[in-house]
């Protein structure tokens, strides 16, 4: 059973750093993209990043790009989102999901990590 | 980037009976392999979206065969043929072509 579990929800304050997770199982996970999807808090879906574990080739939604650092490490089948210094409007759930092939859907999603980042 | 546009915003349905949901895209989504790569997910209350349709029409692993997606190019529909009470939530549609990936608004479906 393919399987993708996020690491808990965060209580931030601005200007700190934070490192998700989100760690794949039932599947090979050098073989397929894992992408990062940002929901504001009441608001629709929004692609943040990708990344193939396998070569950690990685590309950025421009909205993103510099914001926030995707990276992997394939050794332990986790894939991660990173934040060097949080702003209150980076409250939101996130979640990771699998894309299924090139070209195909995000077919499984994770659970999502809620952020919340308040002075 | 493409912009994925959806009408309604909101629908409220009485149980047993059909709904539709639009989609429009800014752009074709008919790869120069012949598909068209257009998506719908269902995001229940509370729950990470779910993958509902592939490529327009097929249904993924698992989705009642009451969900029917159609469209060309531009413009595509996600119809449920007889609404139940478990297919509440927001449904989102999907451009996979451009590999910047973009989701439509969001529709929200609820009882009557």
């Amino acid at each position: 059973e393919v399987q993708l579990v996020q690491s808990g929800a965060e209580v931030k304050k601005p200007g700190e750093s934070l490192k998700i997770s989100c760690k794949g199982s039932g599947y090979s996970f050098t073989s397929y993209w894992i992408g990062w999807v940002r929901q504001m808090p009441g608001k629709g879906l929004e692609w943040m990043g990708i990344i193939y574990p396998g070569d950690s080739d990685t590309r950025y939604s421009p909205s993103f790009q510099g914001q926030v650092t995707i990276s992997a490490d394939k050794s332990i089948s986790t894939a991660y989102l990173q934040w060097s210094s949080l702003k209150a409007s980076d409250t939101a759930m996130y979640y990771c999901a699998r894309l299924g092939g090139w070209l195909q859907p995000f077919d499984y999603w994770g659970q999502g990590t809620l952020v919340t980042v308040s002075s | 980037d493409i912009v994925m546009t959806q009408t309604p915003l909101s629908l409220s349905v009485t149980p047993g009976q059909p709904a539709s949901i639009s989609c429009k895209s800014s752009q074709s989504l008919l790869h120069s392999d012949g598909k068209t790569y257009l998506y719908w997910y269902l995001q229940k209350p509370g729950q990470s979206p779910q993958l509902l349709i592939y490529e327009v029409s097929s249904r993924f692993s698992g989705v009642p065969d009451r969900f029917s997606g159609s469209g060309s190019g531009t413009d595509f529909t996600l119809k449920i043929s007889r609404v139940e009470a478990e297919d509440v939530g927001v449904y989102y549609c999907m451009q996979g072509i451009h590999l910047l990936w973009t989701f439509g608004q969001g529709t929200k479906v609820e009882i009557k």
